[in-house]
């Protein structure tokens, strides 16, 4: 199992361009979710999957587009990408039962000029 | 709606001090509780967790238990070593996985 996988590591972007965060898992859990961690702010759920083909917004969505073609691929798109947008982002995944545990990708480092 | 407050950091230790973060909850329903452990450069990974008030969750000699009374998790371990030099995270699920803002620790030799 590899688990929960992101690509890239890293990347660095100028302001208005557009990119796709990869996430992918292998343990065929329902439900995935992207996350930004920013310092001092702890995790914030930007947008989360509870199927292939149901998405919803989470608490801080504004910016990001997502997709869920597949269980396993939940890919995030920056449209038009800002310096406000630079961050640590982690996508998760966990399965639909109340107390299963959700595991968390290695993290893309983002940077936006 | 649901909610964690966790202690703010940073949190500095010696080597073989004892260690508490708190945890406090607010949930409606039936949540489960969960400790989660970063290091520099990783993602988050489970350390322990609770599912139903009273259980004890533990692992690599942390302990925190699920106490509905108080609506706590406080995290704990009797020994702290250098290699748990990391950030916690409490956290719980209601209709979502829901964060404390994480409480950095650092233990120095």
């Amino acid at each position: 199992n590899a688990g929960v996988t992101q690509t890239p590591k890293f990347q660095v972007l100028k302001t208005g361009q557009s990119m796709t965060l990869q996430c992918a898992q292998d343990m065929n859990h329902e439900y995935m979710s992207w996350y930004r961690q920013d310092p001092g702010m702890g995790l914030r759920l930007i947008h989360y999957s509870v199927g292939a083909g149901i998405t919803d917004q989470g608490e801080v969505p504004n910016g990001y587009n997502v997709s869920r073609s597949t269980t396993e691929d939940f890919p995030l798109r920056l449209l038009s990408a800002a310096p406000s947008q630079t961050s640590v982002y982690f996508c998760a995944s966990r399965s639909s039962g109340r107390g299963d545990t959700q595991y968390f990708g290695p993290g893309t480092r983002l940077t936006v000029l | 709606g649901d909610s964690v407050t966790q202690m703010e950091g940073p949190v500095t230790l010696s080597e073989e001090a004892f260690l508490t973060i708190n945890c406090t909850y607010t949930a409606t329903g039936y949540p489960s509780l969960f400790w989660y452990v970063q290091y520099p450069g990783e993602g988050l990974q489970l350390l322990l967790k609770a599912t139903k008030a009273d259980d004890k969750g533990s692992n690599k000699g942390f302990e925190a238990t699920f106490r509905k009374e108080t609506t706590s998790f406080h995290l704990e371990k009797g020994s702290v070593q250098v290699s748990d030099s990391a950030v916690y995270f409490c956290a719980l699920t209601g209709n979502q996985f829901y964060f404390g803002t994480g409480t950095s620790l650092t233990v120095i030799p």
